[in-house]
């Protein structure tokens, strides 16, 4: 099946500092990626739909300047978390659907674990 | 707005019992239902899915059918092994939403040998 993956799989930092994470379709051009945040024994809540080529497109009650998506190419979202705190400490997930963005069958990366100190 | 709920977890069965972990939706329009599975340590994974109502999904000994009428979508699976010990998420996606997938909370699944 088709191969999404994120990278870094795991971050610690400091406080104040910002993060970016990577999320590439491997084997699938991906005009859409969504990405989510995933609290410990928790569901996986929508941030933001990631648009190639547009502004990406955040659920209510996410902080766009915090949370910059970038959409570079069909097969790269970048998801960069600025000025961290530990309440950012989460697990970030990212899901491609190949395609134009429609289709209904999703790919997730793996996830990146962020550690905020 | 379009919600999931899933029963609530953790659920502990031995192995070889029958599963069946519930799950109800809310939308306004025509969902696709999906049931995803994340094993320890690892991303989620598509475990089966149903585009229309009446739709039986299936993959790897479980088993859901799309319900309208009790707008039900429930997962049952007739014998679990120990490793199918994982968090199972229901979801619904609208294609109208843009494709944006809707999570239920999650129910944990630990089988016993």
């Amino acid at each position: 099946g088709a191969v999404v993956s994120q990278h870094p799989s795991r971050v610690i930092c400091k406080s104040g500092t910002s993060v970016k994470i990577e999320c590439r379709s491997l084997d699938f051009q991906a005009t859409t990626m969504f990405w989510y945040r995933q609290f410990p024994k928790q569901s996986l809540m929508l941030m933001a739909t990631s648009n190639e080529g547009s502004k990406a497109t955040y659920e209510q009650g996410v902080e766009k300047d915090k949370f910059l998506i970038n959409h570079a190419s069909l097969t790269l979202s970048t998801l960069t978390v600025t000025s961290a705190h530990p309440e950012d400490s989460s697990f970030y997930i990212c899901s491609a659907p190949p395609g134009t963005g429609i289709e209904e069958t999703q790919y997730f990366g793996p996830g990146t674990r962020l550690l905020v100190l | 707005g379009n919600s999931v709920t899933q029963m609530e977890g953790p659920v502990t069965l031995s192995e070889e019992a029958f599963l069946t972990i519930n799950c109800t939706y809310t939308a306004t329009g025509y969902p696709s239902l999906f049931w995803y599975v994340q094993y320890p340590g690892e991303g989620l994974q598509l475990l089966l899915k149903a585009t229309k109502a009446d739709d039986k999904g299936s993959n790897k000994g479980f088993e859901a059918t799309y319900r309208k009428e009790t707008t039900s979508f429930h997962l049952e699976k007739g014998s679990v092994q120990v490793s199918d010990s994982a968090v199972y998420f229901c979801a619904l996606s609208d294609r109208y939403q843009g494709g944006k997938l809707i999570f239920g909370q999650g129910t944990e699944l630990s089988v016993k040998p």
